[in-house]
């Protein structure tokens, strides 16, 4: 079983182009989250979707759009990178009522 | 604020027991997590406590104390591959997960 994927796993990014995250799982999990890292920082939510259908703005959601179509999918968009968003992504999964979040293998991106 | 504190950095002797330490500031508390992650890879689910007490899986144990807002995860017989950091979750009263820095863990031969 895959798991999680996150593609690409590192990407260059312009400032002020637009970029999409991809992520997909095949657990079949109801709740989907993107996450942010940064040194010396923990871990931040930036959205996340409880089902296919609906989404929700995390911690730190300016800047980033998402959409979730169907169970599997969860695509994280920069509309307009800025330096600021450099940062590791790791998206992540989990069963409605199960305490343990599964997560990507990350997508490390600069933005220059 | 939401605040989750433990150490930056911790360094432990191969064979020993480390505790790493957690207190937290969350509105709303609906379990505490750790999670470890090496270095370059994704985090990964160790334990997770609701009640007060000691949850004991081999040879990582992990203790709640919600009065105080503290957790610790204990580690025994240290490994080489135990270096890793080692996250502390607090899942607050939307059910989000608030997230403190993570310790990273340096084990010496």
């Amino acid at each position: 079983t895959a798991g999680i994927t996150q593609a690409p796993t590192s990407q260059i990014l312009a400032a002020g182009r637009s970029m999409t995250l991809r992520c997909t799982q095949d657990m079949r999990h109801n709740a989907m989250y993107w996450y942010r890292q940064d040194l010396g920082l923990g871990l931040r939510l930036i959205h996340y979707s409880n089902t296919a259908g609906t989404t929700g703005k995390g911690e730190v959601p300016d800047g980033y759009s998402v959409s979730r179509a169907n169970t599997d999918d969860f695509p994280l968009t920069l509309a307009s990178a800025v330096p600021s968003q450099t940062s590791v992504y790791f998206c992540a999964s989990s069963e409605k009522g199960n305490n343990e979040q599964f997560f990507g293998p990350g997508t490390r991106l600069t933005v220059l | 604020g939401q605040n989750i504190d433990q150490p930056t950095e911790m360094t432990a002797t191969e064979g020993a027991i480390v505790q790493i330490n957690c207190t937290y500031q969350t509105s709303g508390f609906n379990g505490l997590f750790w999670y470890q992650q090496h270095a370059g890879e994704a985090p990964t689910f160790l334990s997770y406590n609701v009640l007060d007490g000691l949850e004991e899986k081999g040879r990582f144990s992990s203790f709640l104390s919600r009065s105080k807002g503290y957790s610790y995860l204990l580690l025994k017989e240290l490994q080489m591959k135990d270096s890793a950091s080692y996250l502390c979750a607090v899942r607050d009263s939307n059910y989000q997960l608030i997230w403190g820095a993570g310790t990273k863990l340096i084990i010496k031969p």
